[in-house]
């Protein structure tokens, strides 16, 4: 059965870098296109991006100018950076594998950033 | 970006009931339209992709339909455990885009 684990800092400094990691197991990263999405406290869900596992990305115009999604395969990771953080970044970050259908068909368990001095 | 509009907001429902969700979308997204249950405190879990087909391990009183830009999920009969919120979601176009989801109560 396919796992997915976030981790990082649960807390980020106002105007630094939000840097999270995805690690898959159960399954191998090639062959799929993997998403970040996030939840402020008590909203809905907003999509950050994806990327294949080549390395193609596409990202939410929103965020864009912020956001990098990277892979590494050899270690069944994705990664998440996004700068200049603000307190409106403060969410649960989830990541998920997306089936061939498009439809995100794994999640992880997600992991709260709150962004405050 | 392509907008989702989610009705209710809310429902209020008892066990047994027949439930119907909408949502509908700015523009045509083809089949590209998902729903997803989350429970509090965990992630969005897929019901129904490409519209409506059942996601494996997802019970059969769960199912979703179209009609142009209209989509619905359907539970036919409440069980206890589906007291969550419900978003669909589309992939037809990036950005991909949620509704503000339906939150099912007792």
């Amino acid at each position: 059965q396919v796992q997915l684990q976030e981790s990082g800092p649960g807390l980020v400094k106002p105007s630094e870098t939000l840097s999270l990691t995805c690690t898959v197991s159960g399954g191998s990263i090639t062959s799929y296109y993997w998403s970040w999405i996030r939840q402020a406290p008590g909203k809905g869900l907003e999509w950050i991006g994806f990327i294949y596992f080549s390395g193609k990305t596409s990202y939410n115009p929103s965020l864009k100018s912020r956001v990098t999604i990277s892979v590494d395969t050899s270690k069944n990771q994705i990664s998440l950076q996004l700068t200049s953080v603000t307190a409106a970044d403060t969410a649960v970050y989830y990541c998920a594998r997306q089936a061939p259908e498009r439809a995100l068909e794994y999640w992880g368990q997600g992991t709260l950033v709150t962004v405050s001095s | 970006d392509i907008q989702m509009t989610q009705s209710p907001s809310s429902l209020s429902a008892s066990v047994g009931d027949r439930v119907t969700i909408t949502c509908r979308a700015s523009q045509s997204i083809s089949s590209y339209l998902n729903w997803y249950q989350q429970k509090p405190g965990k992630a969005p879990k897929l019901l129904i992709y490409a519209a409506s087909s059942l996601q494996s391990g997802v019970p059969s009183r769960f199912s979703g339909s179209e009609s142009g830009t209209d989509f619905t999920l359907t539970i036919s009969s409440l069980q206890p455990e589906d007291f969550a919120t419900y978003y669909c979601q589309q992939s037809s176009g990036i950005p991909y885009t949620f509704g503000q989801g339906t939150k099912l109560e007792i």
